[in-house]
């Protein structure tokens, strides 16, 4: 199957700082979405990005299918950014079948 | 709308006690997915739903087994439950066609004494 590697593992921040999350996906995808993990345990969509680059606020990602990466970039960190950020794969074909890395843990400082 | 819904939220089971976990979503999702998320390890798939009246194995489906009752319920049930299911346990659901994302329910918290 997809492996989905995401780094850093950890990630300290200072209020207003920027940071670039990245996942690395070891063969072709067709879906691809970054989630937030929030201090409570819910999981928020962030992003669905196969694809091409978006942007959220203060959040943006691209992902470079050919050369199967995404980024995520955070600018002007808040503290209510804290939490783990995922990303989740699908492979090609038809089984929907989705693989999570094991996550980015951030935690921002006032 | 309610988007995907667990129940129930938390609970406690002694070991060999039996449980059904239960998913509902009103988001006309084709396919849907069991997660169990344990700490330092990410999500791990333990079943999922390709469509209505499907089921298959994902990474980690050993005791458990699913049902897709229909199109938009799917339960998990621990038949003999051991202390190594202890863990968050999550629902998710998406769409075939088009910008086909997950969307998740908010979890239930399972601890096996």
């Amino acid at each position: 199957g997809i492996q989905v590697e995401q780094s850093p593992p950890d990630l300290i921040l200072q209020e207003g700082a920027n940071s670039t999350l990245r996942c690395n996906f070891s063969d072709s995808v067709n879906n691809l979405q970054w989630f937030h993990q929030n201090p409570w345990g819910q999981l928020i969509n962030l992003f669905y990005i196969p694809s091409g680059t978006k942007q959220n606020g203060r959040l943006s990602a691209t992902t470079v299918a050919t050369e199967r990466y995404s980024l995520l970039y955070i600018s002007s960190s808040q503290t209510t950014d804290s939490g783990v950020y995922f990303c989740a794969v699908g492979g090609s074909g038809g089984y929907q079948k989705v693989t999570f890395g094991i996550g980015t843990k951030l935690q921002v400082i006032p | 709308n309610a988007g995907v819904t667990q129940t129930p939220k938390f609970q406690v089971l002694k070991t060999g006690q039996s449980m059904t976990l239960q998913c509902a979503q009103d988001m006309n999702h084709n396919s849907m997915y069991w997660y169990r998320q344990d700490p330092g390890m990410g999500l791990r798939l333990i079943y999922y739903s390709a469509s209505e009246g499907t089921t298959d194995k994902g990474e980690v489906p050993n005791g458990y087994n699913v049902s897709r009752l229909n199109k938009r319920e799917f339960s998990l049930r621990l038949e003999s439950a051991a202390p190594s299911q202890t863990s968050v346990y999550f629902c998710a659901g998406r769409k075939r066609e088009g910008p086909n994302e997950q969307f998740f329910g908010p979890g239930t918290r399972l601890t096996v004494l």
